[in-house]
C-alpha cells in the first residue's frame, strides 16, 4: 500500500498559471518529499520539507506540510510548458531508511 | 560524474527466462534501492540495501532477487520471468546527509 496520495491524479492547466497538487498520508515522518518524473525518465528530486517545519520555498515552488492533518501541498506559480511532468509525493521515515511514493499528480501546462 | 546508471535500458523476455538488471552510483551513497513502476502508477519498493552487505525485501519482493555487490553496485535478478514483472525498472541510490534520492534512467521490461 502506498503512504502517499496525491490529489487530484491530474491535472490541465495554461502557461503562467499556478498548479497546485495535494499529497496525504497515514503515518508518523521525518520528511516528506516532492519529486517530478518527466515521461520515460527517472524522478528527478525537486524539495524536501522536514517534520518540524510548515513551508519552505525553491524557485517556483512552494510546498506547506500539516503534520496534525497528515497533508502537504506543493505548488509552482506561473507556470511554463516545460513544467509538464508526473509529479510524485515521497513519505520518509528513518527507521528502515526508505521513501513510500504516492500514486503522483500529471500536470499538463499548455502553451 | 555519471550518477546513477542502469543497463539494460530495454529488454524483452519469455515467460520463464531469466535476467539481472544492473545499477551502479558513483556518489559514494551507502544506501540502494530498486523499485518498479507501473503505468500510471507510482513507484514500489522491490528491495533495499541500506548498506554495502546488506539487503532487505521492500513491498514487492516476489519474484526477485538482489545482490549488493559492492558499494557501487547493486543488481536485480529475476529468475523466471511472469507477465505480471512487465514495468518500468528504476535504480535509486541516497544520500544519507539530506535523506534524497537520486534514480537511475529506467528499464523498461516486457515479459511475453
Amino acid at each position: 500500500s502506498q503512504q502517499g496520495e496525491e490529489d487530484p491524479q491530474a491535472l490541465s492547466i495554461q502557461e503562467g498559471e499556478n498548479a497546485t497538487m495535494n499529497c496525504s498520508y497515514k503515518t508518523s515522518i521525518n520528511n516528506l518529499q516532492w519529486y517530478r518524473q518527466n515521461s520515460g525518465r527517472g524522478l528527478v528530486h525537486l524539495i524536501l520539507i522536514r517534520s518540524n517545519e510548515r513551508e519552505k520555498h525553491s524557485g517556483r515552488l512552494r510546498v506547506t506540510l500539516d503534520t496534525s492533518k497528515k497533508s502537504s501541498s506543493l505548488l509552482i506559480t506561473a507556470s511554463r510548458a516545460a513544467d509538464t511532468a508526473s509529479y510524485f509525493c515521497a513519505t520518509f521515515k528513518a527507521a528502515g531508511n526508505k521513501l513510500t511514493f504516492g500514486g503522483g499528480t500529471r500536470v499538463l501546462v499548455k502553451p | 560524474n555519471a550518477g546513477v546508471t542502469q543497463t539494460p535500458k530495454f529488454q524483452v523476455l519469455k515467460t520463464g527466462q531469466s535476467m539481472t538488471l544492473q545499477c551502479a552510483q558513483d556518489m559514494n551513497h551507502n544506501s540502494m534501492y530498486w523499485y518498479r513502476q507501473d503505468p500510471g502508477m507510482g513507484l514500489r519498493l522491490i528491495y533495499y540495501s541500506a548498506s554495502e552487505g546488506t539487503t532487505d525485501k521492500g513491498e514487492v519482493p516476489n519474484g526477485y532477487n538482489v545482490s549488493r555487490l559492492n558499494k557501487r553496485e547493486f543488481s536485480l535478478r529475476l529468475e523466471s520471468a511472469a507477465p505480471s514483472q512487465t514495468s518500468v525498472y528504476f535504480c535509486a541510490s541516497t544520500d544519507l546527509v539530506a535523506d534524497t534520492q537520486y534514480f537511475g534512467p529506467g528499464t523498461r521490461l516486457t515479459v511475453l
